[in-house]
């Protein structure tokens, strides 16, 4: 069984510019996750979707940032404009239901200079 | 709210010493608790789990009890490879007997040399 997807793995960008990631989860997982990993700190979850509808975006800065999960099966999260603090791993990770084990993929590590 | 301290690193062992990492939370109620492990570029993945007070998860040689009275649920193996040379998480969930909302520690970086 294949895993979560993520791509680019790295990306290096000036403040001010925007980048997008995107996420393919595991086929049939109902429930998809983005978490920000600053360096030397644990993920912190930014936004969680069951199917193709937010259902905590509670810790989204959604002045400049943004999701979307078109379908229920793949998701994109966008910075615009970016800031030198979002320097960190955005992981992405996929569930069946929302509350078994979570499955996570390699992250995007993004580089804000 | 919720959080998990966890012991700082980096940890450094030589292969077959005995690892113990802190783990302590806070949390109302009854949380899950949950130890994940990242391996150099690779995503997070679920080593252990308990799900109620007194529960042992355990895997791959890693063991660790759910303990309440000390809101603790430390991890241990009791002799360390150089393969498990990876950062570790521990994490809860407020949730019983579920994976939803997790809150993750700061992480522990193991190096085990041969």
């Amino acid at each position: 069984e294949a895993g979560v997807a993520q791509s680019p793995r790295y990306k290096i960008i000036e403040k001010r510019q925007s980048v997008a990631f995107w996420c393919n989860p595991i086929s049939g997982h109902a429930t998809l996750y983005w978490y920000q990993q600053i360096l030397g700190q644990g993920p912190k979850l930014l936004i969680q979707f069951q199917n193709n509808g937010v259902v905590d975006d509670s810790q989204l800065p959604k002045d400049r940032f943004s999701a979307e999960r078109l379908k229920g099966v793949d998701s994109t999260l966008k910075i615009q404009p970016a800031k030198l603090e979002d320097s960190a791993v955005y992981l992405c990770a996929s569930s069946l239901d929302g509350v078994g084990e979570q499955f996570f993929g390699p992250g995007t590590r993004l580089t804000v200079l | 709210g919720n959080s998990v301290t966890q012991m700082e690193g980096p940890v450094t062992l030589s292969e077959e010493a005995f690892l113990t990492i802190n783990c302590t939370y806070t949390a109302t109620g009854y949380p899950s608790l949950f130890w994940y492990v990242q391996y150099p570029g690779e995503g997070l993945q679920l080593l252990l789990k308990a799900t109620k007070a007194d529960d042992k998860g355990s895997n791959k040689g890693f063991e660790a009890t759910y303990r309440k009275e000390t809101t603790s649920f430390h991890l241990e193996k009791g002799s360390v490879q150089v393969s498990d040379s990876a950062v570790y998480f521990c994490a809860l969930s407020p949730l019983p007997g579920s994976a939803r909302q997790l809150t993750f520690g700061s992480g522990t970086q193991l190096t085990v040399l041969p």
